[in-house]
Order: structure tokens, then sequence, then C-alpha cells
């Protein structure tokens, strides 16, 4: 399935530089996500907005700044990183209702970054 | 705090024949979800079936089935008559039902090839 597109594909940046990762979702979804996926190591949240706010940060370094400016839209802003960053970085989506849930999350095809 | 362990980091299967991945998981909960994922070389992650705890029934998808054992807190993906397309990286995620929302722990996943 698709209705979540991100960019860009791949990124390559030093680590002084500053750069954005944009996800936008079709889907009319009240939730957006960040995972980070390293090689051989699980999937790791970073951010969740619910209704357009921050609910959740997994004490996520300061150099990863998350924007949610509406429900359609995720940034992930990135500054000062480091090489150990290096990683695939992707968004999802879903519909959250107040309760449990089984609802499902759509993902993006991600942004592969590499800092150098 | 739920943790997801998928103890085959890789695995192969003859294509039109059956694959069983597997997957435990850790948790003092007796409410809960289970997914699991495929993720592609496009990598995007795609559900591929998802199990409620509390039902006794394992869950099916076409040729995609679980091995649902609770009191053993595994979780197995078996999958029949294998296809080409099958090939991809599968990720077991865990879902607890005390939160709202899509937040999963995922496991370090299986990537699985499928030989012609």
């Amino acid at each position: 399935e698709t209705g979540v597109t991100q960019t860009p594909r791949h990124l390559v940046m030093g680590m002084t530089n500053k750069k954005s990762l944009k996800c936008e979702q079709h889907l009319g979804h009240n939730a957006m996500y960040w995972y980070k996926q390293s090689a051989k190591k699980p999937l790791e949240l970073m951010f969740v907005y619910s209704l357009e706010e921050r609910v959740e940060n997994n004490s996520v370094p300061s150099r990863f700044s998350p924007e949610c400016p509406n429900s359609s839209h995720l940034f992930l802003h990135l500054h000062t990183l480091q090489p150990e960053d290096s990683a695939l970085y992707l968004c999802a989506s879903s519909q959250d209702r107040v309760g449990p849930t089984n609802e499902k999350l759509f993902f993006g095809s991600g942004t592969q970054l590499s800092v150098l | 705090a739920q943790t997801v362990t998928q103890s085959q980091p890789e695995m192969s299967v003859q294509e039109a024949e059956t694959v069983t991945l597997s997957c435990t998981y850790d948790t003092s909960e007796s409410d809960y979800y289970l997914f699991w994922y495929k993720q592609p070389p496009s990598r995007q992650m795609i559900l591929v079936i998802r199990q409620e705890a509390y039902k006794q029934q394992n869950a099916t998808e076409n040729r995609f089935s679980v091995n649902f054992q609770k009191a053993a807190k595994s979780f197995s993906l078996k999958i029949s008559d294998s296809q080409l397309g099958d090939a991809a990286m599968y990720f077991c995620a865990y879902r607890s039902q005390e939160t709202s929302g899509s937040r999963l722990t995922f496991g370090e996943g299986t990537q699985l090839t499928v030989n012609p």
C-alpha cells in the first residue's frame, strides 16, 4: 500500500551540515511517527505526533528536531550529526483512537542517511 | 518494558516450499497485539498479518499464517508455497494494549531468501 511519501530518498551530509527530512501522508491519519532503522538492530521509535502534538520522545539527542505543522506533514530537522547517526529513517502514520487498537502502521520508503 | 526477539538473522527457502520464521517476546501484560511486517528491497514496510492476544484462533492471510503460543510467548510466521516476491526482511512487532495509538516494539528482523 502507498500513501506515505518521504523525501529525499538518499541523503549524504557532513557533520556540520543542517538538513531536513520530509514526510507527507495522504491517508487522512491523525498520528505520525519517526523510526530509525540501523543495521542488525530493531527499529527504534524516535518521535510520535498524535493530533499534531508530540506525545513521546524516546530520549533522542537534541541534534534531531521534529516538526509537525499539520496532520499530513512531518519533518525531521538534522544538525551537527555524528557518523553513528547514519541509518534508514522511516516515517509512518496511523489512525489513532482512544483506547487499545490493532490499527496498523503505514510506512514510507525511508530516507537513507549517511553522515560523513 | 517489552522486548521482541527474532533469533534467525537469515533464512532461506526453495520456491513453492514452506518456511517458518520465529519470534518470541517478553511481556507481563495479558492483552496485547502482535504483528508481522515485511520490508522488501523497496524499503517500504508492509503489514503481513496481525494477531490479538485475546483470540485463541491463529490468524491467517492467504499463504501466511501464524502459530501463536501465548503461554510460551511465541509468535511464529509460516509462509506456504513460497514465491520469489516473498524475499524480504521480516519484522515481528508487539503493541501494548495499555498505550493508545500504534507504537510498536520491533524485533531485529529475519532476512528471507527465496531460491528458484
